[in-house]
């Protein structure tokens, strides 16, 4: 079955760089795009940008196109998602999530288990 | 500018049957939108892809009692005989030149 799992919390320090990872199972990985999505305490989910796991091309959300990079080791299965000049605000839990399109934007039909990201000084 | 607008809250009684709500703006009538279920202190989970004709595609295992529909610009999910483990966040989300999410509907099942 289709399993997306990710790295474990973390706890930063405002200005330090955070790189979260997700590890894909039971489909080819190079067939579906990652994206990543946050979600801030109580709040909605935001979209941060997404990679062609086959290609390597990416889109970033414009909000986070100067501090995020997604990244792929397609022989680790494997998508990386690296936030730099963290602050406070970023505090958040973060999600891979499946595309159903190899290279293209669609919907998502399966999500990680999400990776809290704390920053506080 | 693509938006998604939903309630911020719904409820309905234990066995009732709900719908909720997602509104594409002006102009984005004929886009798919995807919905998600986030029980508390979970990760989403798909539950159905609901294109402008109203066709729909569920996500593995999604039970029958969930289904999704179209008018317009708006796209409908309807869960019936609710059930306990139904009180959760439902978000929709769609695609442009990138992802757009709703604000989530909180449904309370009493």
């Amino acid at each position: 079955q289709v399993q997306l799992v990710q790295s474990g919390a973390e706890v930063k320090k405002p200005g330090a760089s955070v790189k979260v990872s997700c590890k894909t199972s039971g489909y080819t990985f190079t067939n579906n795009a990652i994206h990543w999505v946050r979600q801030a305490p109580g709040q909605r989910l935001e979209w941060m940008g997404w990679i062609n796991a086959g290609r390597g091309n990416t889109k970033y959300s414009q909000r986070f196109q100067d501090r995020v990079t997604i990244t792929r080791d397609t022989s680790a299965r494997s998508a990386y998602m690296e936030l730099r000049s963290l602050r406070s605000e970023d505090t958040a839990v973060y999600y891979c999530a499946r595309d159903v399109a190899p290279a293209g934007l669609s919907h998502f039909d399966y999500w990680g288990q999400g990776t809290l990201v704390t920053v506080s000084s | 500018q693509l938006v998604l607008t939903q309630s911020p809250s719904a409820s309905a009684s234990l066995g009732a049957s709900v719908k909720l709500t997602c509104t594409l703006t002006s102009g984005h009538s004929g886009y798919a939108i995807a919905w998600h279920q986030q029980q508390p202190e979970k990760c989403p989970r798909y539950l159905v892809k609901v294109n402008s004709d109203g066709t729909h595609n569920k996500g593995d295992g999604i039970p029958d009692r969930f289904s999704g529909s179209s008018s317009g610009a708006e796209r409908y999910l309807a869960i019936s005989s609710l059930q306990s483990e139904d009180e959760a966040d439902y978000y929709c989300q769609t695609w442009d030149t990138g992802i757009v999410f709703g604000g989530g509907t909180k449904l309370t099942v009493l």
